[in-house]
């Protein structure tokens, strides 16, 4: 079956550029999108086909899609990114599929 | 204004079943995709169910044969009935608005805030 894999956790200073990695089988060839949740709250769609930003997310958040290997990256990091982030994909064996998440720290 | 409202969660003894419904209102329900996605404390996110407009659904291995998605178009709603529960499927359970072009770039666009399903004796 197919599977997304996520570091555990990334660190960034505030201001700083974050990239959160997201691995799969030819992953390249799929449209992952990214949530992000904070605590006690539902996830919030982020980037979705790859690279495009639904309205109301802020601009220093963007994606790309290239090989084994999907990116979400934050410019810019501020505070209140401190969350986890989950890409998201579909495959033909495991229909919808999450990574295991990623915990930014903004230090 | 999107909006999407679990119900129907609670207590269940092992080997149980319940019905989640989720009620939806600011958009028109029959042209898309819904999902239920669920997450234990402290975990992450697992994919459950799916059903397409045409009424199509999918499963995760882990609920194939007892769990069961629908929708009812008229009442703007979305169900899953969970029939022999088991302690593992405790989670907070979230109904989920999805797009994409015949499955392969789906996303989920709107969520709402979750339902708690406790398994126990």
């Amino acid at each position: 079956s197919y599977e997304l894999t996520q570091p555990p956790s990334v660190s960034v200073s505030p201001g700083q550029t974050a990239s959160i990695t997201c691995s799969g089988d030819k992953l390249g060839d799929k449209y992952p999108c990214w949530y992000q949740q904070k605590p006690g709250q539902s996830p919030v769609l982020l980037i979705y086909q790859n690279n495009k930003r639904p309205s109301g997310i802020p601009e220093r958040f963007s994606g790309s899609n290239s090989g084994n290997t999907a990116t979400l990256t934050i410019s810019g990091t501020q505070a209140m990114d401190e969350a986890d982030y989950y890409c998201q994909a579909w495959d033909s064996s495991t229909f919808v599929l999450f990574g295991g998440g990623t915990k930014l720290t903004v230090l | 204004e999107v909006q999407l409202v679990e119900s129907g969660g609670g207590l269940v003894q092992p080997g149980g079943s319940l019905r989640l419904s989720c009620a939806a209102s600011g958009f028109i329900f029959s042209s898309y995709d819904m999902h239920w996605v669920r997450q234990v404390r402290g975990k992450g996110l697992e994919w459950v169910s799916a059903i397409g407009t045409a009424s199509d659904t999918f499963y995760s291995g882990s609920v194939k044969g007892r769990f069961t998605i629908s929708r009812e178009n008229a009442k703007n709603s979305l169900y899953l009935q969970m029939n022999n529960l088991r302690t593992g499927d405790t989670a907070v359970y979230y109904c989920a608005r999805g797009w994409g072009n015949n499955w392969v770039d789906e996303w989920l666009d709107s969520w709402g805030q979750g339902i708690l399903v406790t398994v126990s004796s």
